[in-house]
């Protein structure tokens, strides 16, 4: 059965450091796509970057890249430059190629401090 | 562009009503999905259809609730006999396509639904 596990309930970091947040899954396919969403204050769930299981560069956008370890089934975030605003709750979520649904984790709290 | 529309944003109804939740995907999705959320369970997936066909309703409980897809540009999530316990965020989500590049699945602002 999938499952998505965030060990980190919450993390506090000071502006502009680098932050990691750890996300390990389990499946049975050969392919899968995996995800991080953050969901912020107001409760919008937004979509920040993905990782298909066949690439082996690990994927970047903006200050968000990815830490893919396909032997250890783990991915997880990187922001760097942290700012303010990037206080929210990160999920990190993952598909199966022939299903739908996303499965999530638990989520972590990130909070940026001045 | 907009995105997912859901409507009401927030609905409160007495145990034993029946709720109808709203979702208007991002134009051109052809994929739609249901999640609800609660402190206690997280994100969890109910349903979801594509090419308004449903495809996988795995997550749905087997009792009161239904949902339905009547055209490419809505879809409704009933509840019916409310239930306290089924006070939480629904949450509607749409993707392009499922598989390859464009099956990315984008939000909606959630509705947030209380039983009394």
């Amino acid at each position: 059965a999938q499952k998505v596990t965030q060990t980190q309930t919450s993390i506090s970091v000071v502006e502009k450091t680098t932050v990691t947040m750890d996300c390990v899954y389990e499946t049975r396919d050969s392919s899968y796509f995996l995800f991080w969403y953050k969901q912020t204050a107001s409760g919008e769930i937004v979509f920040l970057i993905r990782q298909d299981s066949y690439k082996k560069e690990n994927a970047t956008v903006g200050h968000y890249s990815l830490n893919f370890q396909k032997p250890k089934s783990s991915i997880g975030l990187i922001i760097t430059a942290t700012q303010i605003e990037d206080s929210a709750v990160y999920f990190c979520a993952m598909r199966d190629y022939n299903q739908g649904k996303l499965i999530f984790g638990q989520g972590t709290k990130l909070s940026i401090k001045p | 562009n907009a995105g997912v529309i859901q409507t009401p944003r927030h609905k409160v109804t007495g145990k034993g009503q029946e709720a109808t939740l709203w979702c208007e995907p991002i134009s051109g999705h052809s994929a739609v999905f249901w999640y609800r959320q609660t402190i206690v369970q997280g994100l969890e997936f109910l349903t979801y259809f594509r090419n308004q066909a449903p495809i996988d309703d795995s997550g749905m409980p087997k009792e009161r609730f239904s949902a339905q897809m009547p055209n490419q540009s809505h879809s409704t999530l009933k509840i019916q006999s409310t239930q306290p316990q089924d006070s939480a965020v629904y949450l509607c989500a749409s993707s392009l396509d499922l598989g390859g590049a464009g099956d990315t699945q984008y939000f909606g602002p959630g509705t947030r639904l209380l039983v009394l």
